[in-house]
């Protein structure tokens, strides 16, 4: 079985600062994917970033980066120059060649002006 | 339309009622899926289709029902439900081969 843990319930950062949340997964398999998602107050889940596993370079989309240590099972997202819109759910997400995704239980991040 | 839409995106029903849920994709994409988000859990697999056949389960009580008639739909038809099925129900789509799942805005749902 695979599980995901997000051991931030809550994190909040200042505007413009860099913000970093955890994720650790556990699975026996070799091959997967690693997810961030963002769920705004509309609910609505985008994609931040994801990584594949049998890839070592870190993935990286504008200011969102992710440090990807595999032999660790960790998985962790920077935010970097935080915007307010930043604000939101954040959900880190492991997925095997089955199709089963699996979620973590979500970071809320609060950006302060 | 773009990307995933889902109607209603709220619902108010009774134990004793029947409704449906809908998910369309307008990304071409051939595998479909329905999530469930409570309260304070993580989202939780439901059900998955690829190329229009199921595969995954995951011992949903038989009182949701899925049907995928084509890979552009998918439904969820409501039976007799409890008021612990109260959630947030989030269909996504994807393409096979390529892992990224792209959701709809969901469906809340309150059963009273």
């Amino acid at each position: 079985a695979q599980t995901v843990t997000q051991s931030q319930p809550e994190m909040s950062v200042q505007e413009a600062e860099t913000v970093t949340l955890s994720c650790t997964y556990d699975t026996s398999e070799s091959d997967y994917y690693l997810f961030w998602y963002k769920q705004p107050p509309s609910r609505q889940m985008i994609l931040v970033i994801r990584q594949e596993a049998y890839k070592q370079q870190n993935a990286t989309e504008n200011r969102f980066s992710v440090n990807f240590q595999k032999a660790a099972k960790s998985f962790s997202l920077k935010i970097s120059d935080s915007q307010l819109g930043d604000a939101a759910m954040y959900f880190c997400a492991s997925l095997l060649n089955n199709n089963d995704m699996r979620f973590g239980a979500g970071t809320r991040l609060t950006v302060k002006p | 339309e773009t990307g995933v839409t889902q109607t209603p995106r709220h619902l108010v029903m009774g134990m004793t009622n029947k409704k449906s849920l809908k998910c369309e994709q307008h990304l071409g994409h051939n595998a479909m899926y329905w999530y469930k988000q409570s309260a304070k859990k993580p989202l939780e697999l439901m059900f998955v289709y690829s190329l229009e056949e199921r595969v995954e389960n995951n011992s949903v009580p038989s009182r949701f029902s899925p049907e995928c008639p084509n890979s552009s739909h998918l439904f969820l038809h409501l039976h007799t439900l409890q008021p612990e099925d109260s959630a947030l129900y989030l269909c996504a789509s994807s393409q096979v081969g390529e892992e990224t799942q792209y959701f709809g805005p969901g469906t809340r749902l309150l059963v009273l």
